[in-house]
């Protein structure tokens, strides 16, 4: 069983631009996470979809920021008109039920010029 | 609100040396799950435990521990005879099982673990 995966893994981006990540969870989890972590904090939460339901968003998650869960599958994060302060970490995780614990993907690095 | 604390920022050991990483956690369920997480220099996120709140015992699994006191609201980690391999910074993490936020994960701030041989 192949892990989470998420793709980029480094994006370097101009202000202003937009930029699109995408995760591939576990299969067969139904829960996917979105989490954000800067340098040296731990990571916060963002969004989380149940199958393909958004079921929440954090107060972080301003409107410049979408994401996605076609089908159930794969989840993509878009941020639009990239600022400087979007420069993070972006980790992704699924599990498989509620209450069950959340595995990581290796994260993308945003770096906003 | 919940929030988890690890006071430790960082802690530097020599190699075969025990060390205790500390997790002190606030929420206002009866029913939540506390979880640790280690994060070498790769930077992804290796699960470590997950314990919920009804299960007090204390777990082992080979050189790690972990002591859970509902009294103190702490979850506190300790790896035996530490290795250069476990250097990583190590997170402490709560959800909720009430609420909307489909048990999204808290973390501490995290603490770095240094092992010099």
């Amino acid at each position: 069983d192949t892990g989470v995966s998420q793709n980029p893994r480094h994006k370097i981006t101009k202000r202003g631009q937009n930029v699109t990540f995408r995760c591939d969870p576990i299969s067969e989890h139904n829960r996917l996470y979105w989490y954000r972590q800067t340098l040296g904090q731990g990571p916060e939460f963002l969004t989380y979809f149940q199958n393909e339901a958004q079921l929440e968003k954090s107060r972080l998650l301003s409107d410049r920021f979408s994401a996605e869960r076609p089908k159930g599958s794969f989840s993509t994060l878009e941020i639009q008109r990239t600022e400087q302060g979007d420069s993070a970490m972006y980790l992704c995780a699924s599990s498989y039920r509620e209450k069950y614990e959340q595995y990581f993907g290796p994260g993308t690095r945003l770096t906003v010029t | 609100a919940q929030k988890v604390t690890q006071a430790q920022t960082e802690i530097s050991v020599v190699e075969k040396e025990d060390v205790t990483l500390d997790c002190v956690y606030e929420t206002r369920d009866t029913t939540y799950y506390l979880f640790w997480y280690k994060q070498p220099p790769s930077g992804e996120l290796v699960f470590l435990i997950r314990r919920n709140s009804f299960d007090e015992q204390n777990e082992i699994s080979g050189r790690y521990s972990w002591n859970f006191q509902k009294s103190t609201s702490s979850f506190n980690f300790t790896i035996t005879a530490s290795q250069v391999v476990d250097s990583a910074v190590y997170f402490c993490a709560l959800s909720e099982a009430g609420g909307n936020a489909g048990n999204m994960l808290t973390f501490g701030g995290g603490t770095r673990l240094m092992v010099k041989p």
